[in-house]
């Protein structure tokens, strides 16, 4: 099955610098990969994803790219402000599931003023 | 903005109780799932369910698990006797259909086994 590695598990950033999150998936037949924002005692929110047909895609100060050959993906977020701070998810969704999302570990991002 | 509810935020249960757990999707979806998350640890997939029916589940979800669509509204989670390691934050999560690939989760229920 689908196995999704997720790094770092913390990232401190100073505020207005770039926060950078990698993740790599491991089934060929993943073709989508969202991104999840967790902040405390609340469940995820999707911020962007990104499917198998695009290389990149950006919303504002959030960007992703996905590189298939290598099965990676990365979450880019530019200028980074206080309220960034949460956990963010990577996942993966095999082609053949009925929308079952693999996730990876997490990243507890914090961005200090 | 339309969004996933859970009930209750929280949940203590003695070890080898029923519980169950409440979800109301976003109207109109017709996919629904169940994540867990043990504190510290990723998310989880148990089960999601289309059509009235378990479409795919994972190996965490054995007999002692169910879901239930009673109405048109609610989407249950059933735990027949909990067991200690059963201690997580419960996700439900609904998708509105084949075209759309998002899921949108609720805000969990914290299920404490003691």
């Amino acid at each position: 099955g689908e196995n999704v590695e997720q790094h770092p598990s913390t990232l401190s950033v100073q505020e207005g610098d770039s926060a950078v999150i990698k993740c790599t998936y491991s089934d060929s037949a993943s073709n989508y990969f969202p991104w999840y924002k967790q902040e405390l005692g609340k469940g995820p929110q999707l911020i962007i994803d990104i499917r198998s047909n695009v290389g990149e895609k950006k919303d504002q100060r959030i960007a992703v790219t996905l590189n298939k050959t290598a099965k990676h993906f990365s979450l880019h977020i530019t200028e980074t402000q206080p309220e960034d701070s949460a956990v963010y998810f990577c996942a993966a969704r095999t082609t053949d599931s009925w929308g079952k999302l693999q996730f990876g570990a997490g990243t507890q991002v914090v961005v200090t003023p | 903005e339309p969004e996933v509810t859970q009930t209750p935020s929280h949940q203590v249960t003695q070890m080898g109780q029923e519980v169950i757990l409440r979800c109301v999707p976003i109207s109109n979806h017709l996919y629904f799932y169940w994540y867990r998350q043990i504190l510290g640890q990723k998310v989880e997939f148990l089960v999601s369910f289309y059509n009235n029916e378990i479409s795919e589940k994972s190996e965490i979800f054995d007999d002692q698990f169910s879901v239930e669509r009673p109405d048109g509204s609610n989407f249950t989670l059933k735990i027949r006797s909990t067991k200690l390691e059963d201690s997580a934050m419960y996700f439900c999560a609904s998708r509105s259909g084949d075209l759309t690939d998002t899921q949108y989760f609720g805000p969990g229920t914290r299920l404490t086994v003691l």
